[in-house]
């Protein structure tokens, strides 16, 4: 997680929009992926963009990157109870068969 | 059902004993890894194997013993357990894809405590 780094929490209302940030050092990144876990689970794939892309719409979620500030966002439209959970980004790189996560950020969505 | 399972999902030992978990995919996947997640939900890559073949060691005591018998099963031995060693560990696997897209299946974790 020292290459990438994503605030620890956020807490939002039902129905609002949920933004949530990422960082990443490395500028030779293939893909950026984001991941949720819900309580006592393993992580799952949400989406991922390739590096070559500024934006990834898919549903309820948007993904933005800008590889010049190396900045991830996932946006979340019309949050619910049910995306309450802890969203990883994380980066593979090439020659590099790990991905790095980043520490999670806790979404809490507020009634 | 197609997944990625591991056993046991709780596991309560005293410190010095050693223990294993299993984990086993049946996606067809090549590679295989092992993560920790510490209590801050920190997830930090422990070790890969592609086809069997041991390519990532990260910083990890040598207390830990990854084996691979086949591509589809990949276990975690833990000798002389240690507090420290209470986490959540978590077994992946993925088509390999240096760099590329490396899309990671979890399974559901195995909750270590050490007492």
């Amino acid at each position: 997680g020292e290459d990438v780094e994503q605030s620890l929490f956020l807490s939002v209302r039902e129905g609002d929009s949920s933004v949530i940030n990422c960082t990443y050092t490395d500028s030779s990144s293939t893909y950026l992926y984001w991941y949720k876990q819900e309580p006592g689970a393993g992580l799952q794939l949400l989406t991922y963009i390739f590096s070559n892309m500024d934006m990834k719409q898919d549903q309820r979620l948007t993904v933005l990157l800008n590889k010049k500030d190396k900045h991830l966002s996932l946006r979340i439209a019309d949050t619910q109870t049910g995306d309450s959970a802890i969203y990883f980004c994380a980066e593979s790189i090439p020659y590099d068969y790990k991905l790095s996560f980043g520490a999670g950020t806790t979404v809490t969505v507020r009634a | 059902d197609t997944a990625v399972s591991q056993t046991p999902k709780y596991l309560v030992t005293q410190m010095g004993n050693d223990k294993s978990i299993k984990c086993e995919q049946n996606l067809g996947h090549d590679t295989m890894y092992w993560y920790k997640q510490d209590s801050k939900k920190f997830l930090k890559i422990m070790f890969s194997y592609n086809n069997k073949e041991l390519i990532i060691n990260e910083t990890v005591p040598n207390r830990f013993s990854p084996k691979s018998p086949d591509k589809a099963h990949l276990n975690l031995h833990i000798n002389s357990l240690e507090l420290g060693d209470s986490a959540v560990y978590f077994c992946a696997s993925s088509h390999r894809l240096a760099g590329v897209y490396n899309e990671q299946f979890f399974g559901p974790g195995t909750r270590l405590t050490v007492l």
